[in-house]
C-alpha cells in the first residue's frame, strides 16, 4: 500500500497547455518535497514546503501545500517540451521517514 | 566532488546469490537511504541511515542487509536474489535539521536483473 497517491499516473499534452500533478495521502507530513526524475538518472529536487497552506513559484511552476499537510499539488503553466519527465512527491512522515509517491509521468508533445 | 557514487550500474544475478551495492558520498551528509524504483511504483525507500552507526528499515526492507560504518559508505547487501528484486536501485543523501530531511541529493542508479 502506497502511503502517498499520485494522480494522474500519466500525463500526455500540448506545448502551451496547463496541467496540475496531485499528491494525497491519509497521513500528515511535516514538510514534502517534490522532485524530477529524467531517465536513466536519479531524481532532483525542485522544491520544499513546510508549512501549511504554502504556496511556492518556481518560475512557470507553482506547487501548494495543503492546510492539513496532507497533500499538494503541482501546477505547470504552459507547458513546454522541457518540462517532459518524472515527477514524485516525497513527504516526511512523523517517524521522520521520507517517503515518495507513485510517481506521474509527464510528456510534452512540440 | 563526487557528489553520491553507486557501482556497479548493471548487475545480473542468479536467484539465491548474494550481493553487495555500494553508495558512497562525499558531502558529509548525515543521512543515507536505499531506494528502489519499479513501474508505477516511484521510490520505495528500503533502509535509511541518520548518522554512522544507526540504521532503520524503511517500506520494503525484507531480503536486504545494510550498514553504516563510516558517514561516507553505506552498502546495501542482498542476502538471496530472488526474481522480486530485480529492480533499479538509488541510493541518496542527505544532511539534516531544521525539520530532519533536506533535499535528497541522488547517485546514478544502479539497475539489477535477477534470473
Amino acid at each position: 500500500t502506497q502511503l502517498l497517491e499520485q494522480s494522474p499516473q500519466f500525463l500526455s499534452i500540448q506545448e502551451g497547455e496547463n496541467l496540475t500533478v496531485y499528491c494525497n495521502s491519509s497521513s500528515v507530513f511535516s514538510s514534502l518535497q517534490w522532485y524530477r526524475q529524467e531517465p536513466g538518472e536519479g531524481p532532483v529536487l525542485l522544491v520544499t514546503v513546510v508549512t501549511g497552506g504554502e504556496v511556492k513559484k518556481l518560475k512557470r511552476l507553482t506547487f501548494q501545500f495543503g492546510d492539513a499537510r496532507k497533500d499538494s499539488s503541482l501546477h505547470i503553466t504552459a507547458a513546454q517540451p522541457g518540462d517532459t519527465g518524472l515527477y514524485l512527491c516525497a513527504g516526511v512522515m512523523s517517524t521522520n521517514k521520507l517517503i515518495f509517491g507513485t510517481g506521474t509521468l509527464l510528456a510534452v508533445q512540440p | 566532488n563526487a557528489g553520491v557514487t553507486q557501482t556497479p550500474k548493471f548487475q545480473v544475478l542468479k536467484t539465491g546469490q548474494s550481493m553487495t551495492l555500494q553508495c558512497a558520498q562525499d558531502m558529509n551528509h548525515e543521512y543515507m537511504s536505499w531506494y528502489r524504483q519499479d513501474p508505477g511504483m516511484g521510490l520505495r525507500l528500503i533502509h535509511y541511515s541518520v548518522g554512522a552507526g544507526i540504521t532503520d528499515q524503511g517500506e520494503v526492507p525484507n531480503g536486504y542487509n545494510v550498514s553504516r560504518s563510516t558517514t561516507e559508505d553505506f552498502p546495501l547487501r542482498l542476502l538471496s536474489a530472488a526474481p522480486s528484486q530485480t529492480s533499479v536501485y538509488f541510493c541518496a543523501s542527505s544532511r539534516s535539521g531544521g525539520y530532519g530531511w533536506h533535499e535528497q541529493y541522488f547517485g546514478p542508479g544502479t539497475r539489477l536483473t535477477v534470473t
